[in-house]
């Protein structure tokens, strides 16, 4: 079974400073990996999905690695603004089941 | 385009009612998930269709969960009856294709989701 931790649980920094977010998972054979946002009471809303045979994936001020062999990705998020508050949950892809991180909580501070 | 659409957002109901839980993948998408998301235990997977067929419910929790997919547009979680250990927030979730098939990019979309109490 697929365990996924993310680190740290929690996160507060001010407004500028950049974000990192990490996700290690214990089972390498994965298809892809996914960056979720989830804002309270809302949704996940899907911020990267970075493909098995890729190193990284980048969105705007969003950048996420894999490193399939390790067992670790890590979201970088830049230049954080208030609007960044949210929980950020990563997800491995074995086949067609993601299996999912407890999410890190992350506030900044205006 | 509209994205996965799940009704209703809250249900508050009493114990041993039924429940039921309604979603609308998103137009085109062939893979359908219903997540549960609760505070202790995260998110589960509950059942996953593939072509309108369920292919893998192991997450169900007990014969009291059931899910159907009658079309390629219309998903339901049933709940019969309810226990108030159900209280939790029902996701459906939907995305193209089928793992190890070309054009499966595997992105899963969320809707809303269905926050439901049980009294």
């Amino acid at each position: 079974k697929q365990e996924v931790t993310q680190i740290p649980a929690a996160l507060s920094v001010p407004e500028g400073e950049n974000l990192v977010l990490n996700c290690s998972f214990t089972d390498s054979a994965i298809y892809n990996l996914q960056w979720f946002r989830q804002d309270p009471g809302k949704g996940l809303t899907s911020l990267l999905l970075i493909q098995s045979s890729q190193r990284e994936q980048t969105s705007g001020r969003l950048n996420a690695s894999l490193d399939k062999s390790s067992g670790r990705s890590t979201l970088y998020i830049a230049a954080s603004q208030p609007g960044d508050s949210a929980t950020y949950l990563c997800a491995p892809i074995s086949d067609y089941k993601l299996s999912f991180g407890a999410g890190t909580t992350v506030t900044v501070r205006a | 385009d509209a994205g996965v659409i799940q009704s209703p957002r809250h249900e508050v109901t009493e114990m041993g009612q039924e429940v039921t839980l309604r979603c609308k993948p998103i137009s085109g998408h062939n893979s359908l998930f219903w997540y549960r998301q609760t505070m202790m235990r995260g998110l589960e997977l509950l059942i996953y269709f593939n072509n309108n067929v369920p292919i893998d419910d192991s997450g169900m929790p007990e014969d009291r969960f059931s899910a159907k997919m009658p079309n390629a547009s219309f998903s339901t979680l049933k709940i019969q009856p309810s226990e108030p250990r159900d209280s939790a927030v029902y996701f459906c979730a939907s995305k193209f294709g089928q793992a190890g098939r070309h054009g499966d990019t595997g992105e899963l979309f969320f809707g809303e989701g269905s926050r439901l109490t049980v009294l």
